[in-house]
């Protein structure tokens, strides 16, 4: 049973350039969830989606990011024009159900911008 | 705002004696608690949950306890292994929407 799987593990982009994560949840998953945690930062949720639906993206910064999760396929968290503050570990989780379950997490994407 | 926090970011503890890990919370609305172990590097593992209907929930060396009146859970571990060292994080999640919140975490170091 695979677990959670995120790609790459680690990402270098330029300041100007675009991100592209990539996340493959656990099989019977249909709700993923995505985190971000800046150096000597917890866990800061960003956005939870279901197939085709984006269900609570609060914690997504309004410009640049966007995320989706397809009928077929990964979910992929989108950066645009990427900037040094981007530069931190994001985390993708996925769970069976939306309540009183644990989440599964994949081993994260290490995003640096130089 | 922090609806969920550990305010200790770091704790020692000798191998063979209790970790007792603290986590408090603000929202009367979280009803489901988790506690996940981190290792540098890696994501986030499972470790154990509890729900608002228990005030204790034990799994071999790992035991969380829910105190609802005072917003307050705590993870113990007994005894303690140098294996055990890790970046532990609360989390809670209930009907207030859609995510799991989750502390800054505790960083545990079990001296052997």
């Amino acid at each position: 049973n695979a677990g959670v799987m995120q790609n790459p593990r680690h990402l270098v982009r330029r300041r100007g350039q675009e991100a592209r994560l990539r996340c493959s949840p656990m099989k019977g998953h249909s709700h993923v969830y995505w985190y971000r945690q800046l150096p000597e930062e917890g866990l800061k949720f960003m956005v939870y989606l279901q197939k085709e639906n984006i269900i609570d993206e609060s914690g997504m910064p309004k410009e640049r990011f966007s995320a989706e999760f397809p009928k077929e396929g990964p979910s992929i968290l989108r950066i645009q024009q990427v900037v040094r503050g981007d530069s931190a570990a994001y985390f993708c989780a996925s769970s069976p159900i939306s309540r009183n379950t644990e989440a599964f997490f994949g081993q994260g994407t290490r995003l640096t911008v130089v | 705002d922090q609806q969920v926090k550990q305010n200790s970011p770091s704790l020692s503890v000798q191998e063979g004696r209790i970790s007792i890990l603290n986590c408090d919370y603000t929202n009367s609305m979280f009803d489901y608690f988790l506690w996940y172990k981190k290792y540098p590097a890696e994501g986030p593992t499972f470790l154990i949950s509890i729900s608002s209907i228990k005030d204790k929930n034990e799994d071999g060396r790992f035991t969380v306890f829910l105190n609802k009146s005072a917003k307050h859970l705590s993870l113990h571990i007994v005894p303690s292994q140098p294996g055990d060292s890790a970046v532990y994080f609360c989390a809670a999640s209930g009907n207030t929407g859609n995510q799991f919140y989750f502390g800054t975490g505790t960083s545990l170091t079990v001296i052997p």
